[in-house]
């Protein structure tokens, strides 16, 4: 079945360093790729995402790229802000059939100091 | 505006007393899922849902049960819950490309349950 391996946190930042949070998946065929972000209390909702290979997904100056050949999808940003700090969860989905179970990354707590 | 809509937020049971969180979408999404959030463990699948009266177990289903009469509802059950179902639950819908493949999934608030 499919799996997702996410970098473990708590990744601590200074204000304007730059971020990478890794995601490994396997998965049979060709699932689309998602981030998802979860701020404190409040459910979770789509960052990005990407649904094929060498896509970029972007959204609020992060990114990442769909690297089929090493099946990531690496999410980064340049320079955070203390108001990105959240949780993070990368997440494969699935191609096909019934198969509609879903999994998710175990998140990346991310904390952002002025 | 577009929102999937959970019951209770928050709940405090005692152990055996049986309970249902409600779970509503207005996006007419085929796709519904219920998942629990606990810490170190991240988010785990408990039951999906592919359309109206079709479910299916997750990873964690032991405990707990759902249905799905109509499309836009998806309750799940917890006939006698257990102190272990201490938990934070979010319910979730998406959209199915080709039938069969679930795109952004859109999550309610979360639901915090204590049983003690």
């Amino acid at each position: 079945g499919n799996s997702v391996t996410q970098m473990e946190g708590p990744v601590t930042l200074s204000e304007e360093a730059f971020l990478t949070i890794n995601c490994t998946y396997t998965a049979t065929g060709y699932p689309s790729l998602f981030w998802y972000v979860q701020y404190p209390g409040e459910g979770l909702q789509l960052l990005l995402k990407a649904t094929k290979a060498d896509d970029k997904g972007s959204n609020k100056g992060f990114e990442a790229t769909y690297r089929k050949e090493t099946t990531s999808f690496h999410l980064e940003k340049g320079s955070v802000q203390v108001s990105d700090s959240a949780v993070y969860f990368c997440a494969p989905s699935h191609y096909g059939g019934s198969q509609g179970n879903l999994i998710f990354g175990k998140g990346t707590k991310l904390s952002v100091k002025p | 505006e577009a929102q999937v809509t959970q019951n209770p937020r928050y709940l405090i049971t005692v152990t055996g007393k049986k309970l249902t969180v409600t779970c509503s979408q207005n996006m007419n999404h085929e796709y519904m899922s219920w998942y629990r959030q606990d810490p170190g463990l991240g988010l785990r699948q408990i039951y999906y849902s592919m359309n109206v009266e079709v479910t299916d177990k997750g990873d964690v289903p032991e405990g707990y049960k759902v249905s799905r009469k109509e499309k836009r509802n998806f309750p799940l059950i917890l006939e006698s819950p257990s102190p272990n179902q201490t938990s934070l639950y979010f319910c979730a819908s998406s959209a199915l490309t080709s039938g069969v493949h679930a795109i952004e999934q859109f999550f309610g608030p979360g639901t915090r349950l204590t049983v003690l």
